[in-house]
């Protein structure tokens, strides 16, 4: 089945301590992106690839890290969480070019105390 | 960077009713998205708009690209209770992403 997988889907974890969000995607995908969704701001992008190694931000990149060592997978990494990264992750993946449907993964419940 | 305001912000109908939802921009888009979001999911992708003036359906949904470029409509003809969710209104910003609006949400009153 084509998706995007991401773990865990549920996290609380306390201020300070690094943590890393995965996803991965088995459709071929070039085009991968993280967005964090807050009550009344909607999707916000954090970070996105074009393609393998090649990253770039977002609109709400600080405090976030990523890779693209692999085609298929895409983790976001906090390295010292804070309350305020407190939200609904999601990771997304498509083709990119004029081909904006992307597939978002499950979500992750991130919770930093 | 672009920011797409959505209208209204939250819907509370009967079920057989008819919904009418709107997305505004501040810029012109070259292509309007509609997606859905139910509980505990991520957003799917309803329809798609390339070109302006464009009424596009699929099933129950209608969604139109306004003429000016800068605002879009979905409509959900005879709701039923699977409609229920949150309906987010996307437009691309650049060559690789997507601008998001804060979401309708939708509920239904069996």
């Amino acid at each position: 089945e084509a998706q995007v997988t991401q773990n865990p889907r549920y996290l609380i974890t306390v201020t300070g301590k690094k943590l890393t969000v995965t996803c991965s995607q088995n459709m071929n995908h070039e085009y991968m992106s993280w967005y964090r969704q807050d009550p009344g701001l909607g999707l916000r992008q954090i970070y996105y690839s074009m393609n393998v190694e090649v990253t770039d931000k977002g609109d709400v990149p600080e405090g976030y890290k990523v890779s693209r060592k692999e085609k298929r997978n895409f983790p976001l990494i906090l390295e010292s969480p804070s309350p305020n990264q407190t939200s609904l992750y999601f990771c997304a993946s498509g083709f990119g070019g004029r081909s904006y449907g992307y597939t978002f993964g499950s979500g992750t419940r991130l919770t930093v105390v | 960077g672009q920011q797409l305001n959505q209208s209204p912000q939250s819907m509370f109908i009967q079920e057989g009713e008819d919904v009418s939802m709107n997305c505004t921009s501040s810029s012109i888009f070259n292509t309007w998205l509609w997606y859905k979001q139910e509980p505990g999911e991520g957003p799917v992708l309803l329809i798609a708009l390339y070109k302006a003036g464009e009424l596009t359906s699929n099933g129950r949904l209608t969604a139109q690209f306004g003429i000016t470029r800068k605002d879009s409509f979905l409509n959900i003809s005879a709701s039923i209770p699977s409609d229920v969710g949150i309906y987010f209104c996307a437009g691309p910003e650049g060559a690789q992403k997507l601008v998001f609006g804060q979401g309708t949400r939708l509920t239904i009153n069996p």
